[in-house]
């Protein structure tokens, strides 16, 4: 698509259920983030995928939360047994390959329109 | 991991030029600095990227001082619709960089 993709938009789930979150990136773009934004706040580093390389896990808060990219393409970020403090916009972010520059640089983040998770 | 600190909000009247400051005492050698622009209930979106003295493109300019501690990005004559938080985000790959907590800037008529 012309844009990365997230779904559900909205999602209401009582506490303690499973959710899972879904992200399409930018066709052919290699790396793959998912954040989380709580009302108010700044952008929280939960996880990163990078080509075939083994995830960066080191943002994830708990062992409820997981994630996974199939095919180098799709991720699911998937929360179990959710929290009430788990209420949060959820956004994911690709990246294309070959903007890099120099050594580890960022280029340019491209942000779907996040999931906004609500726990009751 | 460099820690960023920005103003939480600013004000500013259409028209005017306005200057938001980011500080990154502990900026790696390798890192960049970026900035992102958020409207509410949309992600992000890219504004510029430096790694020192002065990038400038369509929308803004960023001016990265010869310590690189500190990076301001300048709007010129904003409009109402230049009301966003802006992010100032400082590292490598995103995955190892921190986005600060933002700067409210509201633009008045």
């Amino acid at each position: 698509g012309a844009g990365v993709s997230q779904s559900p938009s909205n999602k209401v789930t009582e506490k303690g259920k499973d959710v899972e979150l879904r992200c399409d990136p930018i066709s052919g773009h290699t790396a793959l983030y998912w954040y989380r934004q709580s009302l108010g706040q700044g952008l929280e580093f939960l996880i990163y995928f990078q080509g075939n390389s083994a995830p960066d896990k080191s943002g994830l808060p708990s062992d409820r939360f997981s994630a996974e990219r199939t095919g180098g393409s799709v991720s699911t970020l998937t929360i179990q047994r959710t929290q009430q403090e788990d209420s949060a916009v959820y956004l994911c972010a690709s990246i294309a390959p070959g903007t890099y520059r120099l050594a580890d640089p960022t280029g340019e983040l491209f942000f779907g329109e996040g999931s906004r998770l609500t726990v009751l | 991991l460099a820690k960023t600190t920005q103003p939480i909000s600013m004000d500013s009247y259409e028209g005017q030029e306005v200057n938001i400051t980011c500080s990154h005492n502990n900026i790696a050698t390798n890192d960049y600095i970026t900035w992102y622009q958020q409207f509410p209930s949309q992600g992000p979106r890219f504004i510029i990227q430096g790694y020192k003295t002065k990038v400038t493109n369509e929308v803004a300019s960023l001016f990265i001082p010869a310590d690189r501690k500190s990076s301001t990005l300048s709007l010129p004559r904003v409009s109402l619709s230049d009301t966003a938080v802006y992010y100032c985000l400082v590292g490598g790959r995103a995955g190892k960089s921190t986005f600060g907590d933002g700067t409210t800037l509201t633009v008045k008529p």
